[in-house]
């Protein structure tokens, strides 16, 4: 198994640009969430899905949006980019069971200038 | 939405050092997860702990589950340079699909 396969890895973008980042997922995990990371803030949730179809928010939303049409995609939209939303970005999935632990992407770095 | 005070915020030491690391909440937590974090990588799971009082270990890893639910502690003993990273504590809440995330504990080791 792959595990969660985050794509690109790195990303500059002008303030107002839209890009997409990708994520996918081959272990067949019913949950993904979308989560970013910035300096002395830990890791703060933007989007979750609890499956195919299901989408909601996290803590802190605003700039983005998701869609989750298959089980193993869950891309995450900028529509119009913001430099408060450079950030390293990461993707993360786990089974429907709730205690069920988080497994991690490698992180997509977005700079947005 | 939840907090989770984890500290310190980093630690220095001298390798062959014992480590130590705590997040705690005001809330009720049903689930505390350890987390270690590698430069340029996402974070990965050292240790799931799913009961009030439980104490597990994974190598030199310790952690606990606090009896009162709302805290958890880490220990790393003997810390070797490999342990060097960025280690989060996260939580579950009763109810909740996702987890709350502490800020992180930088751990430094110095030759």
């Amino acid at each position: 198994n792959a595990g969660v396969t985050q794509t690109p890895k790195f990303q500059v973008l002008k303030t107002g640009q839209s890009m997409t980042l990708q994520c996918a997922q081959d272990m067949n995990h019913e949950y993904m969430s979308w989560y970013r990371q910035d300096p002395g803030m830990g890791l703060r949730l933007i989007h979750y899905s609890v499956g195919a179809g299901i989408t909601d928010q996290g803590e802190v939303p605003n700039g983005y949006n998701v869609s989750r049409s298959t089980t193993e995609d869950f891309p995450l939209r900028l529509l119009s980019a913001a430099p408060s939303q450079t950030s390293v970005y990461f993707c993360a999935s786990k089974t429907g069971n709730l205690n069920s632990p988080l497994h991690f992407g490698n992180g997509t770095r977005l700079t947005v200038t | 939405g939840q907090q989770l005070n984890q500290s310190p915020q980093s630690m220095f030491i001298q390798e062959g050092e014992d480590v130590s690391m705590n997040c705690t909440s005001s809330s009720i937590f049903n689930t505390w997860l350890w987390y270690k974090q590698d430069p340029g990588e996402g974070p990965v799971l050292l240790i799931a702990l799913y009961k009030a009082g439980e104490l597990t270990s994974n190598g030199r890893l310790t952690a606990q589950f606090g009896i009162t639910r709302k805290d958890s502690f880490l220990n790393i003993s003997a810390s070797i340079p490999s342990d060097v990273g960025i280690y989060f504590c996260a939580g579950r809440i009763p109810g909740a699909d996702g987890l709350t995330f502490g800020k992180g504990t930088h751990l430094i080791i110095q030759p």
